[in-house]
């Protein structure tokens, strides 16, 4: 199975930080990869798919990249809305999922 | 407008079943393949199983957690998808989503507990 890591697990920013969020696959999942946000008591909303695709009506201040094994979720400038968490999903390894453990964005 | 609204959730004892719905509007429910996903409380997401079309003869698939226990199904005259949870255990309380293949849109939840 291909195992999904994410880091960091959590992270501390202020209202116009950059941020970075990295997913590592345990093997290559071609660009078979979304990022998630999901705000307490909701369902995952999709930002990115295909690994660097931008979700239609999502803020362009979010940006994917990556191929392969390494794969990278920025947000340039944070905003208010923006603190929840986020996770990586690949879907390469048929007919799994793997979603990464996710990263909790908090206000500094 | 696609919409996946899950319905069916509860208390259970643990041993115990339940049925999920998710029922789809929007799209053409009876091509796309259909994801379940949980998630515990203050833990993340896990892929639970999924079903693929009548094209690819509804072709099931489930993680280790749940296989044997978990069957999915579904009914493309009503645009819904199905989870019958078996034998229930403490540790499958959680919120269970559905979504379907590409993973774009998700029902907002249903909660599933298993307690004495």
């Amino acid at each position: 199975d291909i195992q999904m890591t994410q880091s960091p697990s959590s992270l501390s920013a202020s209202v116009g930080d950059r941020v970075t969020i990295t997913c590592r696959a345990s093997q290559g999942i071609r660009n078979d990869l979304g990022w998630y946000q999901q705000k307490p008591g909701k369902a995952p909303k999709r930002l990115i798919y295909a690994a660097s695709s931008l979700q239609s009506g999502v803020p362009s201040r979010f940006s994917g990249s990556g191929s392969g094994t390494e794969f990278t979720l920025t947000i340039s400038s944070l905003q208010p809305e923006d603190f929840a968490t986020y996770y990586c999903l690949q879907h390469n390894s048929y007919p799994l999922w793997t979603f990464g453990q996710g990263t909790k964005v908090e206000i500094k | 407008e696609v919409q996946l609204v899950e319905s069916g959730g509860g208390l259970v004892q643990p041993g115990g079943s339940l049925k999920l719905s998710c029922a789809a509007s929007g799209f053409t429910f009876s091509g796309s393949a259909m994801h379940w996903v949980r998630q515990a409380s203050g833990k993340g997401l896990e892929w639970v199983g999924r079903i693929r079309s009548k094209a690819n003869s509804y072709a099931t698939a489930y993680a280790a957690s749940v296989k044997g226990r978990f069957t999915i199904s579904r009914d493309d005259s009503k645009n819904t998808a199905y989870l019958q949870m078996n034998s229930l255990k403490t540790e499958d309380t959680a919120v269970y989503y559905c979504t379907r293949f590409p993973p774009d849109y998700w029902g907002q939840g249903t909660l599933v507990t298993v307690s004495s």
